[in-house]
């Protein structure tokens, strides 16, 4: 079974503090993404990353960045964390056309 | 850009109940279609796929028809289980290579015993 780990599941963090939130994949996978979910949104993509270091915004990069610097590890970085972007954010791994499978998902607040 | 629309927010059905879940996409290339469903706090995973070749796809009861002419990809199912109740998200990701798989808002079925 394809395993997609997110940590941590929750964080609670003050306007104007960094936040760092992980991703690990068992896979291999070469594609690794970055959405987040608000109700009456669905999953907007943040991020995509093809491989180590060969990273594409989304639909909505602005306020965040990444870094992948082994291909089982992605990570999504808020310098300077705002209250809209409390959210719950969820890594995804896919190969292709087949489809993306999800991790169970991180809950920010930023207060 | 690629788009994919679902106008019912919630649908509230009785066990046993005929479901229609309304999808319409836009994209100008050829897409592989998907519904995905959520369950309290889990990620999205994957319920049915459907690509240009095969046109349908059926999962646990569920089925799908990709239709060219409507740009349309309806979820249904015959008879709703309680067990049903979830956030089902209609997706697609294009052919240009790209891989960014765009989501719908989502439609949140309750399915009342």
């Amino acid at each position: 079974d394809m395993k997609v780990t997110q940590m941590p599941r929750y964080l609670i963090k003050r306007m104007g503090e960094n936040v760092l939130l992980e991703c690990g994949q068992d896979m291999s996978h070469e594609t690794m993404y970055w959405y987040r979910q608000d109700p009456g949104l669905g999953l907007q993509l943040i991020y995509i990353s093809y491989d180590v270091d060969s990273n594409s915004e989304g639909d909505i990069p602005k306020g965040y960045r990444v870094s992948r610097k082994k291909r089982e590890h992605f990570s999504l970085i808020l310098d300077s964390a705002k209250t809209n972007q409390t959210s719950v954010y969820f890594c995804a791994i896919g190969q292709g056309y087949t489809e993306v499978f999800f991790g169970k998902g991180t809950r920010l607040t930023v207060v | 850009g690629d788009s994919v629309t679902q106008k019912q927010g919630q649908v509230t059905l009785s066990e046993d109940d005929f479901l229609f879940i309304n999808c319409t996409y836009s994209t100008t290339t050829y897409p592989t279609l998907f519904w995905y469903v959520q369950y309290p706090g889990q990620g999205p995973q994957l319920l049915l796929k459907v690509t240009t070749a095969n046109n349908k796809g059926i999962s646990r009861g569920f089925e799908a028809t990709y239709d060219k002419g409507t740009t349309s990809f309806h979820l249904q199912k015959a008879s709703v289980q309680e067990s049903d109740s979830a956030v089902y998200f209609c997706a697609l990701v294009d052919s240009t290579g790209n891989y960014k798989y765009v989501f719908g808002a989502g439609t949140r079925l309750k399915v009342i015993a």
